[in-house]
């Protein structure tokens, strides 16, 4: 069965820091780009980052560009999320997504989520 | 960065109905263009990727078509487990962007 599980979300302070995973199970890891996808409480689907097959290509939202980074580790088929500068408006449920393609340009959809990990930012 | 414009925002409509959906991107995708069904507390589900194609699983009634910047999802016959927020979504080039969505909600 093919699963991505989401962890390392939490409640954190404004500017602070936090590192979300992902653990992926069931097909071939490195054969497939992998997306963060947020939604905030009551709000609607937000691309956050996606990242190529082999690292080779990566992108990020503009709202989080320069604060976040995703890194993946085929040998472990997991996928990260290190995010920082932390802002209240980065509250929200964070998916765990598997890209159609190897590719995150002229890709198709993603046909795979997780079911999120939660990200409370206050103090 | 490529804006992604539905509408409309809300839709009632009946069991039976036939529905469609709009998606206009300020600027070309090409065909790379996904809708996405979201249930409440539920994960988005695929529907459809690169404008027509139907994902493995999902319902013959749904159908996708357009080119370019304008974009169509049409369910033919709404069935009562079609009410859902639906997501238009493009992967032509980064930053990928989805639409606001569109909730469609019975009549």
């Amino acid at each position: 069965e093919v699963q991505l599980v989401e962890s390392g979300g939490g409640l954190v302070q404004p500017g602070r820091s936090l590192r979300l995973s992902c653990a992926a199970s069931g097909f071939t890891f490195d054969d497939y780009a992998m997306h963060w996808v947020r939604q905030g409480p009551g709000k609607g689907l937000e691309w956050v980052s996606g990242i190529s097959w082999n690292s080779g290509r990566i992108g990020y939202a503009d709202s989080v560009k320069g604060r976040f980074t995703i890194s993946r580790d085929n040998a472990k088929n997991s996928l990260h999320l290190q995010m920082s500068s932390l802002r209240a408006e980065d509250t929200a449920l964070y998916y765990c997504v598997k890209g159609l393609t190897m590719i995150v340009e002229t890709s198709s959809g993603l046909d795979v989520w997780g079911q999120g990990t939660t990200v409370t930012v206050s103090s | 960065d490529i804006q992604m414009t539905q509408s409309p925002s809300s839709l009632s409509a009946s069991v039976g109905d036939r529905v469609t959906i709009t998606c206009r991107a300020s600027q070309s995708v090409s065909s790379y263009l996904n809708w996405y069904q979201q249930k409440p507390g539920k994960a988005p589900n695929l529907l459809i990727y690169v404008a027509s194609s139907l994902e493995s699983g999902v319902p013959s009634r749904f159908s996708g078509s357009g080119s370019g910047r304008d974009f169509t999802l049409t369910i033919s016959g709404l069935q009562p487990e079609d009410f859902a927020t639906y997501y238009c979504h493009q992967s032509f080039s980064l930053p990928h962007t989805f639409g606001q969505g569109t909730k469609l909600e019975i009549k």
